[in-house]
């Protein structure tokens, strides 16, 4: 079964202090994409990084890391020194053989000030 | 380069009535894609269109739901008779290019939000 699970509901942390976001997936495909999503307060789910099954590297961009592993099928997602504008709903998804995207559940983050 | 577009933003109807979704996509993106997230649970696939063709519409939940892509560029999803079931947020992406040799990201729009009352 095609699967991604996001086990964090709801994560609150004061700004600069760093948070992770769990995801883990479930696939059949050997050769997928996985892909995180942040939706902001305004609605408009805003595309961050994409990753293929074949580059366990990790990545960085700024603040915001991302770690790989086939190994336990997750992809994790690092936000260092978080700020309030960092509050949104984050996303995983998973882009299936069918050109469709498996969703998690989505994890809400809060930055307070 | 203009992102996804989506109108309306907002819609209200009550349960028997019609509701028609538009969707435009980015400026040359082939693909275009329809999902929607009922309260309280995941975000789910609905169709997938290449150009004007629909490539796969299984998320596609009964008949009362038509998507149409005339000419490969913008497309709609109507909602008739809408039903108190259908309340959520209906996104739409796009993507350029789809094939085995690439897979390409799916642009999201804002989303329209749909209530039935």
């Amino acid at each position: 079964a095609q699967k991604v699970t996001q086990a964090q509901t709801e994560i609150s942390v004061v700004e600069k202090e760093d948070v992770t976001l769990d995801c883990v997936y479930e696939t059949r495909d050997t050769t997928y994409y996985l892909f995180w999503y942040k939706q902001p307060p305004s609605g408009e789910l805003v595309f961050l990084i994409r990753r293929n099954s074949f580059d366990e590297q990790n990545e960085i961009s700024g603040r915001y890391s991302w770690n790989f592993q086939k190994s336990t099928s997750s992809f994790n997602f690092t936000i260092t020194a978080s700020q309030v504008v960092d509050s949104a709903v984050y996303f995983c998804a998973l882009l299936d053989s069918n050109y469709q995207l498996i969703w998690g559940a989505g994890t809400k983050l809060i930055i307070k000030p | 380069e203009a992102g996804v577009t989506q109108f309306p933003s907002h819609s209200v109807i009550e349960k028997g009535q019609t509701v028609t979704l538009r969707c435009d996509p980015i400026s040359g993106h082939d693909n275009l894609y329809w999902y929607r997230r009922v309260m309280g649970k995941e975000i789910k696939f609905l169709l997938h269109f290449v150009k004007e063709s629909k490539q796969d519409e299984s998320g596609m939940p009964n008949n009362r739901f038509l998507a149409e892509r005339t000419g490969g560029t913008y497309s709609t999803l109507k909602v008739q008779p809408a039903e108190l079931e259908d309340s959520g947020v209906y996104f739409c992406a796009s993507s350029h290019l789809t094939s085995g040799a690439s897979l390409d990201t799916q642009y999201f729009g804002p989303g329209t939000r749909l209530t039935v009352l």
